[in-house]
């Protein structure tokens, strides 16, 4: 069975630091990984995915096969940055996202 | 081009009804994929839809059911609501479904049940 598991619920950082928020994965095929944030009243949306190895907003993702990790890494957060952050795995048309991780950026 | 809808945003139903959620996709993407999301448990699968037939399922019982319809929009249903089925219901739709694709999130319906 797949499962994503992201340990930190809540993760609070200053302005200006680095940011890595964590995502772990159990699969035993080649999944496809997503990251998707969810802005104050707004809905949920694709931040980014693993097979386009793009930064977005400043954000990269690099798929860790052999940690089965895909964490999501901003190397100076922003305040505009503070969302709830989901990390999905997907496969045969099945998506299995994790608990999610409150990201609080402090000015 | 406009986002994915659900309609009712709020539904308030008490035990043992039932209930009917309806969701319009992006025109032009074929699948869709119904959530749970609730505080406790995150974001449940469901089950996704494609060409009007259900092409997987997640692990929730037998009163939760849906429905696709020639034109892509889905429909879920809940019968013999218990209090636990109080959660938000999100629907996503995308191009195919394929692994690949962005699921495009609609902004969910609200289900109390009392």
């Amino acid at each position: 069975a797949q499962r994503v598991t992201q340990p930190e619920k809540l993760l609070s950082v200053f302005k200006g630091a680095p940011v890595e928020l964590k995502c772990n994965y159990s699969y035993s095929g080649s999944p496809e990984l997503f990251w998707y944030v969810q802005y104050s009243r707004q809905r949920l949306q694709l931040l980014l995915r693993h097979i386009s190895r793009e930064s977005i907003k400043g954000f990269t993702a690099d798929l860790n096969k052999g940690e089965t990790s895909f964490h999501l890494k901003k190397p100076f957060a922003q305040e505009e940055d503070s969302a709830m952050y989901y990390c999905a795995l997907a496969n045969a048309g099945k998506s299995t996202f994790g608990d999610g991780t409150t990201l609080t950026v402090k000015p | 081009k406009a986002g994915v809808t659900q309609t009712p945003r709020y539904l308030i139903k008490t035990r043992g009804q039932q209930v009917t959620l309806s969701c319009s996709p992006i025109s032009g993407h074929r699948s869709v994929s119904w959530y749970q999301q609730t505080p406790g448990q995150g974001l449940q699968f469901l089950f996704e839809y494609f060409s009007e037939t259900q092409r997987n399922k997640g692990n929730f019982p037998g009163r939760f059911s849906g429905r696709q319809f020639s034109n892509s929009r889905s429909e879920m249903n809940v019968s013999t609501l218990e209090l636990g089925d109080s959660a938000l219901y999100l629907c996503a739709s995308s191009l195919t479904g394929q692994e690949s694709n962005e699921q495009f999130f609609g902004p969910g319906t609200r289900l109390t049940v009392l």
